[in-house]
């Protein structure tokens, strides 16, 4: 059972405007949520990072949301920018237990920024 | 520069053939990990160490085997008994005092079965 899930496989956008992608869990343990991207034949690059007692963390062009009653959180990129297109990997992990800093990945959404 | 070199980059494997894919890091990272991608699929983990001379099973360990004998390596064996190991290896760490921090990863090596 997916304990990290991104519903969406793929998404285009035009370059310039907004990029959101989202992300649901379903276990109530994670605190801890990051987005990585990744390139074909790359290993993934972290991009940003939120932690549970929060609900908003931005760097730069990327804010991170987190809804906890929701259990869901979601990535905004603004403004998009064709060098963004990418596969992006949303990740939980738990602080605390004997998994304490394990990944749990979803699957990931293509995401490509049209010029 | 500091970094995770995952070596090599492109591996090929006989049936009946073990392999052993390697991952260093000079982060000077405790807890260091290997995870599988399939086409399609997020990132699932195969094994992990927090610390030298121990490592523990992920969710998918089945056919694989590690050790940790120095921080900084991590080496990952595909045994005969993976019955199906093409797919992109990924190595990764992290370190393990104060807050958390996410993990760091290498450029990855894809095995294919000739």
């Amino acid at each position: 059972d997916q304990q990290v899930k991104q519903n969406s496989p793929s998404l285009s956008v035009q370059e310039g405007r907004i990029s959101i992608l989202n992300c649901d869990y379903t276990n109530s343990m994670f605190d801890y949520f990051l987005w990585y991207k990744k390139y074909p034949a790359e290993g993934p690059t972290f991009l940003i990072s939120i932690s549970s007692i929060k609900d908003k963390n931005e760097d730069g062009r990327f804010t991170v949301f987190l809804n906890k009653s929701a259990k869901h959180l979601s990535l905004h990129i603004v403004p998009s920018q064709p060098g963004d297109s990418a596969v992006y990997f949303c990740a939980a992990s738990a602080s605390y237990g004997g998994s304490q800093g394990n990944l749990i990945f979803g699957k990931g959404t293509k995401l490509s920024v049209k010029p | 520069d500091g970094g995770i070199t995952q070596s090599p980059k492109y591996l090929f494997r006989k049936e009946g053939q073990n392999v052993t894919l390697s991952c260093e890091q000079n982060l000077n990272h405790d807890a260091m990990y290997w995870y599988r991608q399939d086409p399609g699929q997020g990132l699932r983990l195969i094994y992990y160490s927090q610390i030298v001379n121990d490592f523990q099973k992920g969710d998918i360990a089945e056919g694989y085997s590690v050790s940790r004998e120095k921080k900084e390596s991590f080496p990952l064996t595909v045994t005969s008994a993976q019955k199906n190991p093409t797919a992109f290896y990924l190595c990764a760490s992290r370190p393990t005092q104060g807050r958390i921090e996410p993990q760091h990863f290498g450029d990855g090596t894809r095995l294919s079965i000739l």
